[in-house]
């Protein structure tokens, strides 16, 4: 089964600084997606990049960027010149391909709080 | 982007009454969507998966008896919690696939804004 990890309860930063989140995952697949989705304090959930794993190239999103690191199997979001409205629950999730004919279910991390202070 | 609506956005019941939510695609026809249960401060744990037309397909440790699924037409899932208690206190939130969009190739899934449920 796949699993998501990420390692960081919680992480502050301040004001129009860069911040980097941390998420790794397990699986057996070739194929497959990940996810960066954002949870402001209402709870809606809103995907802020994605990234298909037969791509080398890192996706990139305005402020918002990743480093996908296959053989290592790792996935870290950075935001840069962080907003006060970057302030929310990030949880990286992982997805089978849905040419491989699953569901494409999403698996999520546990999360990770982000702070910004100014 | 698709919208997905849920209702109601919060209920209130008693402990054995059944309370029913719902999750509609507004702008697009879902054949697919998902079921997750958040507790405060936890990830999304998928319950089941909905297809339209089809029983739903539950994750291990989720009672099908307890969590009633309905996916009966293109833009409407129901989750209907039977028998609630106290424990069954949650954040319920659901999602779709839009599969005439591109979200389908880049299977993106688009989320309803939730259902908090309190059992008294």
């Amino acid at each position: 089964a796949q699993t998501v990890t990420q390692s960081q309860p919680e992480m502050s930063v301040q004001e129009a600084e860069t911040v980097t989140l941390s998420c790794t995952y397990d699986t057996s697949e070739s194929d497959y997606y990940l996810f960066w989705y954002k949870q402001p304090p209402s709870r809606q959930m809103i995907l802020v990049i994605r990234q298909e794993a037969y791509k080398q190239q890192n996706a990139t999103e305005n402020r918002f960027s990743v480093n996908f690191q296959k053989a290592a199997k790792s996935f870290s979001l950075k935001i840069s010149d962080s907003q006060l409205g970057d302030a929310a629950m990030y949880f990286c999730a992982y997805s089978p391909s849905p040419f491989t004919g699953t569901a494409s279910k999403l698996t999520f991390g546990t999360g990770t709080r982000l702070q910004v202070t100014l | 982007g698709a919208v997905v609506s849920q209702h109601p956005s919060w209920v209130i019941c008693k402990s054995g009454t059944s309370v029913k939510i719902e999750c509609r695609s507004l702008d697009f026809q879902a054949t697919t969507m998902f079921w997750y249960r958040q507790f405060p401060k936890q990830s999304l744990m998928l319950m089941a998966t909905s297809n339209e037309g089809s029983k739903a397909t539950y994750e291990q440790g989720v009672e099908k008896d307890k969590f009633l699924i309905n996916h009966a037409s293109l833009t409407l899932s129901t989750l209907t919690v039977t028998s609630a208690h106290p424990e069954d206190s949650s954040f319920y939130i659901c999602s779709a696939r839009d599969p005439l969009e591109l979200a389908e190739a880049y299977n993106e899934q688009f989320f309803g804004p939730g259902t908090r449920l309190t059992v008294l």
